[in-house]
């Protein structure tokens, strides 16, 4: 069962490019790795997902290396509006009625003026 | 178009009290899920449905029952309240395509049990 461990915390800047780095030792074959993001009194909302090498969309990348065992999500030029929760989640997207849906604990970002 | 949906938004309830949550999506998804989250714990699968009529047990269950009895719908149950269940309960609706899955989350339901 993959288990996931994220930084508890970090801090920026607005302006600065953010990396928050997302440790999965266990990842199986069919895991795929998604990042979701939450502010207070929201629920989750996905932002990016990949299976290896780096996946970009309009609001991050996603850097996955060969042996899968880690993901970095990249945050470029935050701003205030990006101060939430990021979760790195790592699932059998596959296994059907034996769903395992792993949640890290989350990396609260404070960006600051 | 609401995408997901969870009521009530916030319940009180004492201790061997039952209550529903309802949670409602319009994205015509099969896979529906209900978690919880708690303070240092992040979120806990509880129940999940791949589809109308299926249920399966998550990493929690014990304490809750859930139904799906319409596809749009996914309900769960708490029929006897304990204090261990005060937390907040979130409904995702999941999207699947080429293998890869989206959740959507519904808004959140917080419970308080005394």
């Amino acid at each position: 069962l993959a288990k996931t461990t994220q930084p508890i915390s970090m801090d920026s800047y607005e302006g600065q490019e953010v990396n928050i780095t997302c440790s999965h030792n266990n990842i199986a074959t069919n895991d795929y790795i998604t990042w979701y993001q939450q502010f207070p009194s929201q629920g989750p909302r996905f932002i990016i997902q990949g299976y290896k090498t780096k996946v970009t969309n309009e609001v991050a990348s996603l850097f996955i290396p060969a042996d899968r065992k880690s993901s970095t999500l990249s945050l470029p030029r935050v701003s205030l509006s990006d101060t939430a929760v990021y979760y790195c989640l790592v699932g059998d997207e596959n296994a059907g009625n034996n769903r395992k849906l792993i949640w890290g604990l989350g990396t609260s970002l404070a960006v600051n003026p | 178009n609401a995408g997901v949906t969870q009521t009530p938004k916030f319940r009180v309830l004492k201790t061997g009290q039952s209550m529903t949550l309802l949670c409602a999506q319009d994205m015509n998804h099969e896979y529906m899920y209900w978690y919880r989250q708690d303070p240092g714990m992040g979120l806990r699968l509880i129940h999940y449905s791949v589809g109308e009529g299926t249920t399966a047990k998550g990493e929690v269950p014990d304490g809750y029952n859930v139904s799906r009895l319409k596809k749009q719908n996914f309900l769960l149950g708490l029929e006897s309240a304990a204090p261990s269940q005060t937390s907040v309960y979130f409904c995702a609706s999941t999207r699947r395509d080429m293998g890869r899955e989206t959740q959507y989350f519904g808004p959140g339901t917080r419970l308080l049990v005394l």
